[in-house]
């Protein structure tokens, strides 16, 4: 069965410096998330693509966080500097866009394993 | 900010008994997804069941959702120890193009064998 793939697995870093996780979505998934998950609590969703193109991006803090999908199919999620803060679980998912999906609705976003950040 | 709420916050059953989980939300939503989440690891998909749905059944699950009380229901059936586990209910909200999914804190369950 097809997976979402994510890495690292765990990260650990010191405050101020720069981390990047990977995720490679499901084969042919047009639209794919970033989660970000405090421990104790459920996801918040940081950003949406659809394809290459970003849909929803209105809780990404900017200042530091940059996520990319340049061709559409691979994304990769940067946090520069790092904070204290950002301590959390980090999760990719993807799904069909509405186009593809019989009456145009919303489908299962399918979840990766997720990257452990630990910022020290 | 989190929509969902789940509904009790920890739940504890001994092995065989059912489990029956709450969520309530705040806005109109296309459909309403539950998840599962093992110790630090990711998100399971158990069921989606859509707007116009009032009951779907996926195994030893049954989810209910009553749209006029913005509510879901899920029904763990003869409980097993391997289901011990967060679960979540996430909506999507309806109207736009952006469909992230909003997620309740959860609901943890622990089956005692």
């Amino acid at each position: 069965e097809a997976e979402v793939a994510q890495s690292p697995r765990y990260k650990i870093t010191e405050k101020s410096q720069a981390v990047a996780f990977w995720c490679d979505p499901i084969s042919g998934h047009a639209t794919l998330y970033w989660y970000r998950q405090i421990l104790g609590q459920g996801p918040e969703l940081l950003v949406q693509f659809q394809d290459e193109s970003v849909v929803d991006d209105s809780q990404l803090p900017k200042d530091r966080f940059s996520a990319e999908r340049l061709k559409g199919v691979d994304s990769t999620l940067k946090i520069q500097p790092a904070e204290l803060g950002d301590s959390a679980m980090y999760l990719c998912a993807s799904s069909w866009d509405r186009g593809q999906v019989a009456g145009g609705q919303t489908d299962t976003q399918y979840f990766g394993p997720g990257t452990r950040l630990t910022v020290l | 900010s989190q929509q969902g709420e789940e509904d009790p916050q920890a739940l504890s059953i001994q092995e065989g008994e059912n489990a029956t989980m709450n969520c309530s939300y705040k806005t109109s939503i296309n459909n309403l997804q539950w998840y599962r989440q093992n110790s630090g690891r990711g998100l399971v998909h158990l069921i989606l069941i859509r707007s116009n749905e009032r009951e779907k059944h996926s195994g030893r699950l049954r989810v209910t959702l009553d749209t006029s009380k913005k509510s879901s229901s899920l029904l763990i059936t003869a409980s097993r120890a391997a289901d011990t586990a967060s679960y979540f209910c996430a909506t999507d909200a309806s109207g736009g193009g952006a469909d992230g999914l909003t997620f309740g804190k959860g609901t943890h369950l622990i089956i005692q064998p």
